[in-house]
């Protein structure tokens, strides 16, 4: 069984860079069923996928977001990074990392674990 | 404004049937598996249907799945109030180039 947890900052300032770290345990990063990806939600508001990356290291991104976020992976520490620079109070949300047992650009979103979720607030 | 379109409410009334629908463009839907998850209040997501039409183990027969086009609908029968969740679907967008999310469906039993 899979099992994902998320860790970071509860609270960030404006224009500052958000990091997220997604701790794995179950299956290697490099396994070749192992994607990980990051989704945010705005308290009462809908799913948004932010970032991938997948067993090979290949990384997808939100078009929208793509020029503030950086995704990548530590095989060696089960651990998959999210960066997000220039934080404004419309990213606070609660941020999930799941697993994919696919590249989801292949297979498409299929999130069959989930971690708990961190609540990032955006404020001075 | 979410990619796909869901009705933001759905309700019924306990052992009824109920659908919630989902739809879509030829980006999306049109070309791309659907999927289906299920939200309680504090809680993460959890995958309910996968590839349009595929419980995960443990998801009782009572959800299903369908895609037709570029619509999709997510069928609840024998309606109980455990089912009372937000229920959201998903798929991959070509012009996006990623997955894109409905604006989710807030199941009340009544």
């Amino acid at each position: 069984q899979v099992t994902l947890k998320e860790s970071g900052p509860a609270l960030v300032k404006p224009t500052e860079t958000l990091t997220l770290t997604c701790t794995v345990s179950g299956l290697s990063l490099s396994s070749a069923r192992m994607g990980v990806s990051w989704i945010r939600q705005p308290p009462g508001k809908a799913l948004e996928w932010l970032a991938h990356i997948f067993s090979t290291d290949e990384k997808s991104y939100n078009t929208s977001l793509k020029s503030r976020l950086t995704i990548s992976k530590d095989t060696s520490k089960s651990q998959v990074v999210l960066t997000m620079t220039n934080m404004d109070p419309v990213d606070t949300a609660t941020y999930y990392c799941t697993r994919s047992p696919a590249n989801i650009a292949v297979a498409g979103p299929h999130y069959d674990s989930w971690g708990q979720g961190i609540l990032v607030t955006v404020s001075s | 404004q979410s990619v796909l379109t869901q009705p933001p409410s759905a309700s019924g009334t306990p052992g009824q049937r109920v659908t919630i629908s989902c739809s879509g463009s030829s980006s999306n839907i049109g070309k791309n598996y659907i999927y289906w998850y299920q939200q309680f209040p504090g809680t993460a997501p959890k995958l309910l249907i996968y590839r349009n039409s595929v419980r995960p183990s443990g998801v009782p027969d009572r959800f299903s799945g369908s895609k037709s086009g570029t619509s999709a609908s997510l069928a609840i029968s024998g309606l109980r109030s455990e089912d009372e969740a937000v229920y959201y679907c998903t798929t991959w967008d070509e012009s996006l180039s990623g997955p894109v999310f409905g604006g989710g469906t807030k199941l009340t039993v009544l």
